[in-house]
């Protein structure tokens, strides 16, 4: 199993769309947890640590099942600029970050 | 702040040359990191540096040598280039808060 899978997308979604993504991790004491972005041909970016608690960002909100091994991302009202590719972030040990394959969005007009 | 830079940006190397990579951060990160990104695919990590004078291999480290003199700096050197090793490079740094930044990539072409 992959430390950390993703679902492989793409999504194609009209604009002002609410979208999920799912990501799960095989190391049960990963410590930290993380959502990036990567526009096309570009550096990944941080968009937002994952809270055991969860957390929002305007329409962005994630949430951490420890249990399951379950990290989430969902938009809510979806922009053209929100295309891109969502990568999943996990630290099983120390300052070792595991990425995952990403997931494509498209957002249509 | 410059954050992380990168150089060259684009590169292209015949089978069997040799070239360095840089990286160089101003945010006085610790932690360094070389990871390289197949088209479609995620990032894989070459190596990856908790401070100056120590480095340590990564998922995928064969054809890659890494040092780490200074704290700014962690240049990656491919010795015999192979068409494998065509990739997208990406140098990344990390301070106590455990967040990543990315510099903009190196594309290398291996013909």
């Amino acid at each position: 199993r992959k430390e950390v899978e993703q679902d492989p997308g793409p999504f194609n979604v009209p604009e002002g769309a609410t979208v999920a993504f799912n990501c799960t991790y095989s190391n049960s004491a990963s410590q930290s947890f993380f959502w990036y972005r990567q526009d096309c041909r570009k550096e990944p970016k941080l968009l937002m640590s994952v809270y055991s608690s969860g957390n929002e960002d305007g329409r962005f909100t994630a949430q951490l099942n420890r249990a399951s091994q379950y990290i989430s991302l969902l938009i809510r009202d979806s922009k053209l600029s929100d295309s891109a590719t969502y990568l999943c972030v996990v630290t099983p040990y120390g300052q070792n970050f595991v990425f995952g394959p990403g997931t494509r969005l498209s957002v249509l007009p | 702040n410059a954050g992380v830079t990168q150089t060259p940006k684009f590169r292209i190397l015949k089978i069997g040359q040799s070239m360095t990579l840089q990286c160089t951060q101003d945010m006085n990160h610790n932690y360094m990191y070389w990871y390289r990104q197949d088209p479609g695919m995620g990032l894989k990590l070459i190596y990856y540096s908790v401070g100056a004078g120590i480095t340590d291999k990564g998922e995928v480290p064969n054809g890659y040598n890494v040092s780490r003199s200074t704290t700014e700096d962690f240049p990656l050197r491919l010795e015999l280039a192979a068409p494998s090793q065509t990739s997208v490079y990406f140098c990344a740094s990390s301070g106590e808060v455990n967040t990543q930044y990315f510099g903009p990539g190196t594309r290398l072409t291996v013909l």
